[in-house]
């Protein structure tokens, strides 16, 4: 079935470093794929997402490009922030439909001054 | 109302006992997800509701576990005889029908003492 591997956390970064979370997954067709965040204290919210090879996603100096060639979909920032600690969890949907979102574990990410 | 609802944000029960978890979407929403979220794990998928009926029940993990969505807005997840593993989080999520962009809610916490 379809699945998402992301690098194990946690991850900690001192502000300013440039951060890469990898993100590889494995699904029949073509998934959309996504970067989820969870801040302390709150719900999941969608970070960015691509829904075809090549497409790069971003918000909030985020980055994640969709690569086919090697099913991959890495998230990247160049310039972290303490307030970018979180959780970020990698996720995809087979399709474009209503197709359930499949998420990898989460990487933990803290980011001190 | 403006996002996704989730009550109670805790519950503490004892094993054996029956508990209720209740998921009040974005107005207009038509998909409804229901997720468990375990410590240190990514969102495991249970269930989905398109409209009243439910799409695709495949993650639910046994027959103790039961969800309903009688008006296609409010879902209630009901979990009978609880036992100590299914402490978690419980998460649900909306969205347009066709669109796979979840708002997820805050999650309710439940602990099986």
């Amino acid at each position: 079935g379809d699945s998402v591997t992301q690098m194990e956390g946690p991850v900690t970064l001192s502000e300013e470093a440039f951060l890469t979370i990898n993100c590889t997954y494995t699904a029949t067709g073509y998934p959309s794929l996504f970067w989820y965040v969870q801040y302390p204290g709150e719900g999941l919210q969608l970070l960015l997402k691509a829904t075809k090879a090549d497409d790069k996603g971003s918000n909030k100096g985020f980055e994640a490009t969709y690569r086919k060639e090697t099913t991959s979909f890495h998230l990247e920032k160049g310039s972290v922030q303490v307030s970018d600690s979180a959780v970020y969890f990698c996720a995809l949907s087979s399709d474009s439909g209503n197709t359930p979102l499949v998420f990898g574990k989460g990487t933990r990410l803290s980011v001190i001054a | 109302g403006a996002g996704v609802s989730q009550t109670p944000s805790n519950k503490v029960t004892e094993k054996g006992k029956y508990v209720e978890l209740r998921c009040d979407p974005i107005s207009g929403h038509t998909a409804l997800y229901w997720y468990r979220q375990s410590l240190g794990q990514g969102p495991e998928f249970l269930i989905y509701f398109q409209g009243t009926g439910a799409a695709d029940d495949s993650g639910l993990p046994n027959d103790r576990f039961f969800a309903v969505r009688p008006e296609g807005s409010v879902s209630t997840l009901k979990i009978q005889r609880t036992e100590r593993g299914d402490s978690a989080v419980y998460l649900c999520a909306s969205t347009l029908s066709g669109a796979n962009v979840l708002t997820f809610g805050a999650g309710s916490r439940l602990t099986v003492l």
